[in-house]
């Protein structure tokens, strides 16, 4: 079975100050897909990443960044010098096959992410 | 470019009534489609998926049904609504099935049931 943990509930940080947010996953598939994803208050879920199981390079975008690692099931995701903009629930999932040529995802519950000005 | 829709953005209903949700992609052919739940607790729930016209699987027993008439329409139904289906309905698309599996969002639909 899939399993996809977000531990962190909620979290509050300072505008400018650096927050890292905490994805560990559980599957027997040698071949997978992990993403994080992005809902702000409008409600609309926004795609950020994808990162496939035989890419572990950490990746950058900005002030975004994703430290993969194999070795420890996680997929952590660190935003520099937060900005109020980036106050939003922030999920993290996996890439499941279920047969029958669908491919699902299994979302963690989300971390909800308060960037106070 | 992609596109996804979803109408209504809101809806409020009474208990016992009955719904229907739309979501259409533009600009793909033969998506896979899928209806979550958002409640209030913010956890996403897969109610169903399809992999083509007609074709429909359910991931949770419940009074909502999903169909797909067309290539790139997916509707979520009920007969009589309860109280218990509240929340926020997205509907999702899966760019390159089997590929990347990437999945694009709509804006999706509040729904209240009173």
């Amino acid at each position: 079975a899939q399993k996809v943990t977000q531990a962190q509930t909620e979290i509050s940080v300072v505008e400018k100050e650096d927050v890292t947010l905490d994805c560990v996953y559980e599957t027997r598939d040698t071949t997978y897909y992990l993403f994080w994803y992005k809902q702000p208050p409008s409600g609309e879920l926004v795609f950020l990443i994808r990162r496939n199981s035989f890419d572990e390079q950490n990746e950058i975008s900005g002030r975004y960044s994703w430290n993969f690692q194999k070795s420890t099931s996680s997929f952590n995701f660190t935003i520099t010098a937060s900005q109020v903009v980036d106050s939003a629930v922030y999920f993290c999932a996996l890439r499941a096959y279920s047969g029958a040529g669908s491919y699902q995802l299994t979302f963690g519950k989300g971390t909800k992410l308060s960037v106070i000005p | 470019s992609q596109t996804i829709h979803q109408w209504p953005a809101t809806l409020v209903q009474p208990v016992g009534s009955p719904l229907s949700l739309e979501c259409t992609v533009e600009g793909t052919s033969n998506p896979n489609l899928y209806w979550y739940r958002q409640a209030a607790g913010r956890g996403l729930q897969l109610l169903f998926y399809s992999v083509g016209i007609g074709q429909i699987s359910s991931e949770v027993p419940q009074n909502l049904s999903a169909s797909r008439p067309q290539d790139r329409q997916f509707i979520l139904s009920s007969k009589k609504l309860l109280l218990s289906d509240s929340g926020f309905y997205l509907c999702a698309w899966i760019e390159r099935p089997g590929v990347t599996d990437t999945q694009y969002f709509g804006p999706g639909t509040r729904l209240t049931v009173l």
